[in-house]
């Protein structure tokens, strides 16, 4: 098992454009999630899935889309990226949010210049 | 709403000494605890979980944790700590009733020579 993949590692983009930062498991875990990591502020929660076609916001949703159209894929879009939104990207996933083991990508370092 | 604090960002220690990292949480609710451990450049690892039962939870690297419902803590210990342990360590929590996981800012771990 490949476990949790990410793509991009590292992505630098301009102020105001957009891209999707990519995450699969296949663990056929059914809870997924999207954290974002700053220095001093720990993991801050964007967006998460608890099944295909289902999805909520987390503590810091504004400027991310989400969706999940398998139980498998669960991409991060960032609609117009702003120099706010440089951080580390953890996407996650595990059997259910409540009891579980968490397993995470290896992350994506984003820079918004 | 749930959350959590660590309550010391950075934590220095000699090594081989003991160490102890805190951790409190706030819900009204029955809570499932977790530690997650962050090496240099790596993704996050889970090292112990709480979810019912005895107390005192063991895990992995010789770490255990013990919960006090009375004083909402989960407290992170070793007995005597390696050089390998330099890492942040990151508090969780989760509810019985809700789908998010929330983290708490983390605790750097430096280990002294």
């Amino acid at each position: 098992n490949a476990g949790v993949t990410q793509t991009p590692k590292f992505q630098v983009l301009k102020t105001g454009q957009s891209m999707t930062l990519q995450c699969a498991q296949d663990m056929n875990h059914e809870y997924m999630s999207w954290y974002r990591q700053d220095p001093g502020m720990g993991l801050r929660l964007i967006h998460y899935s608890v099944g295909a076609g289902i999805t909520d916001q987390g503590e810091v949703p504004n400027g991310y889309n989400v969706s999940r159209s398998t139980t498998e894929d669960f991409p991060l879009r960032l609609l117009s990226a702003a120099p706010s939104q440089t951080s580390v990207y953890f996407c996650a996933s595990s059997y259910s949010a409540r009891a579980h083991e968490q397993y995470f990508g290896p992350g994506t370092r984003l820079t918004v210049t | 709403a749930q959350s959590v604090t660590q309550l010391d960002s950075q934590v220095p220690v000699f090594e081989e000494a003991p160490v102890e990292l805190r951790c409190n949480y706030s819900s009204s609710v029955s809570v499932y605890l977790f530690w997650y451990v962050q090496y240099p450049n790596q993704g996050l690892q889970l090292l112990l979980k709480y979810l019912s039962g005895s107390t005192l939870v063991k895990g992995i690297n010789g770490f255990e944790a013990e919960f006090n419902k009375s004083q909402t803590s989960f407290h992170l210990r070793k007995p005597s700590v390696h050089i390998s342990d330099t890492a942040e360590y990151f508090c969780a929590v989760s509810m019985n009733r809700d789908d998010k996981i929330i983290f708490g800012k983390g605790t750097r771990l430096h280990i002294l020579p």
